[in-house]
């Protein structure tokens, strides 16, 4: 199954909002509403931060927000912190017969 | 308080077969929606799915990697364990375990991840 389509970097500024993409297969991403979205610090396992396109688990900051268009979702930091970056993974579950696809991933510079 | 952790060796020759294990606690694989997966991921490179156990025996399997492939859980002993044959250097990685959440939908817990490096 191929990947999903992410930005290899994005930067900002603290304080500033930044978007990551996601872009799929109308199968994949389009008609299922099960994106969720990974923070991956270095050397570190990945963490859940956005689960069925917007919906953020308890303890995730709400600077962080998701939401989707067509066939790409999208992963919106507010207010960028020091302690956003990381690499950025997004998934989507597209049924048992295709599973689970991850994104290439993205890479988030605070400058 | 739910968590994984996976063992096994750190270093395989190419043709051999990996064996991973995956202890975890916190919850049952017997509980109904219960699920487990297994992720890889190699140096520098994005995550990739390779199969998932549910409570009631049910097994997916990546379809690119589906015949190299087997999960297998041990209720018992709080473990699920994957086999990959015919190893090859393309698959150093390291290796996560994780729940998957009830709906089957994301991934909730990861473990701390395993490095397995295949040499030829």
């Amino acid at each position: 199954q191929s990947a999903l389509t992410q930005p290899a970097s994005v930067s900002g500024s603290p304080g500033q909002s930044i978007t990551i993409s996601c872009t799929g297969t109308s199968n994949i991403v389009g008609s299922y509403k099960f994106v969720s979205w990974y923070q991956q610090h270095p050397g570190k396992a990945p963490k859940l931060m956005i689960y069925e396109v917007s919906k953020r688990p308890s303890g995730v900051s709400n600077r962080f927000s998701g939401s989707k268009s067509g066939n790409t979702a999208s992963l919106t930091i507010s207010g960028l912190q020091a302690e956003d970056e990381a690499d950025y993974y997004c998934c989507s579950y597209a049924g048992s017969s295709i599973s689970y696809v991850f994104g290439t991933g993205t890479k988030v510079t605070v400058l | 308080q739910v968590t994984l952790k996976e063992s096994g060796p750190a270093l395989v020759k190419s043709t051999q077969t990996l064996t991973l294990t995956c202890t975890f606690s916190g919850f049952s694989l017997s509980t109904s929606a219960m699920r487990v997966s297994w992720i890889r991921q190699p140096p520098g490179q994005a995550l990739e799915w390779l199969a998932r156990i549910d409570w009631d025996d049910d097994k997916f399997y990546s379809t690119s990697l589906k015949t190299r492939l087997t999960i297998s859980k041990d209720t018992s002993k709080n473990q699920v364990v994957l086999t990959m044959t015919n190893m090859d250097p393309v698959d150093t990685a390291t290796y996560y375990c994780a729940r998957i959440d009830g709906s089957g939908t994301h991934i909730e817990y990861w473990g701390q991840g395993t490095l397995v490096t295949v040499s030829s």
